[in-house]
């Protein structure tokens, strides 16, 4: 069955510095892998997303994820976090199943200070 | 711009009451999702439709039960209502191919009392 564990559950960073989210995967063929995000009171919006070929896949809002299939991660980047960043990240891995189901992780909130 | 609209943002209920939540969408998606999402749980799917009249039960399908009439709408309905149903409830859709992108509504914070 396919997976996804977010580690970090809350994560603080200064405004202005690098931003590095956790996000490990379990899954039985090459994933489809997505970040979204979702600031506060708002749905899940997507960040990016991987199906195949570069492994460094560029999103919006200045973001980057690298699928690394060694370590099953697909880690989320920002060099330098602005105040509005503040949200929650959630990972998601899929598809499976007939219905083609997605599978999201827990979610990592991120708090920026100034 | 594409949307998914969610008929309430906040809802309260009584233990008991049938309740019902409807999401709609103008993207012309086959696909439609019931989320809830609880703190340290993230996302849980309830249902699933991937066609008008067809449904497919998620991972949390008890106590739920989804109506897809028209293409744009899809509805939630909670049959007699309990307090550990009380969750922020999420509406997507997507195009049916693979796994494509999911949009999502703003979402309904229900209370059950």
């Amino acid at each position: 069955a396919q997976s996804v564990t977010q580690p970090d559950i809350h994560i603080t960073v200064s405004e202005g510095a690098s931003l590095e989210l956790r996000c490990n995967y379990s899954y039985g063929a090459t994933p489809y892998l997505f970040w979204y995000v979702q600031s506060p009171g708002q749905g899940l919006q997507l960040l990016l997303k991987y199906f195949s070929g570069d492994t460094l896949v560029q999103g919006i809002k200045g973001f980057e994820a690298e699928f690394k299939r060694s370590q099953s991660s697909f880690n989320l980047r920002k060099p330098s976090v602005h105040w509005s960043d503040a949200a929650e990240y959630f990972c998601a891995v899929g598809p499976s199943g007939g219905y083609q189901k997605v599978t999201f992780g827990t979610g990592t909130k991120l708090q920026v200070i100034p | 711009d594409v949307k998914v609209t969610q008929s309430s943002r906040y809802l309260v209920k009584r233990t008991g009451e049938k309740v019902f939540l409807e999401c709609v969408q103008d993207m012309d998606h086959e696909n439609m999702f019931w989320y809830r999402q609880d703190p340290g749980l993230g996302l849980r799917l309830i249902y699933f439709s991937y066609d008008v009249k067809m449904k497919e039960k998620g991972d949390i399908p008890e106590g739920y039960s989804v109506s897809r009439e028209k293409k744009e709408r899809f509805s939630l309905i909670l049959e007699s209502a309990s307090t550990n149903q009380t969750s922020m409830y999420l509406c997507a859709s997507s195009l049916p191919q693979g796994a494509n992108e999911q949009f999502f509504g703003p979402g309904t914070r229900l209370t059950v009392l």
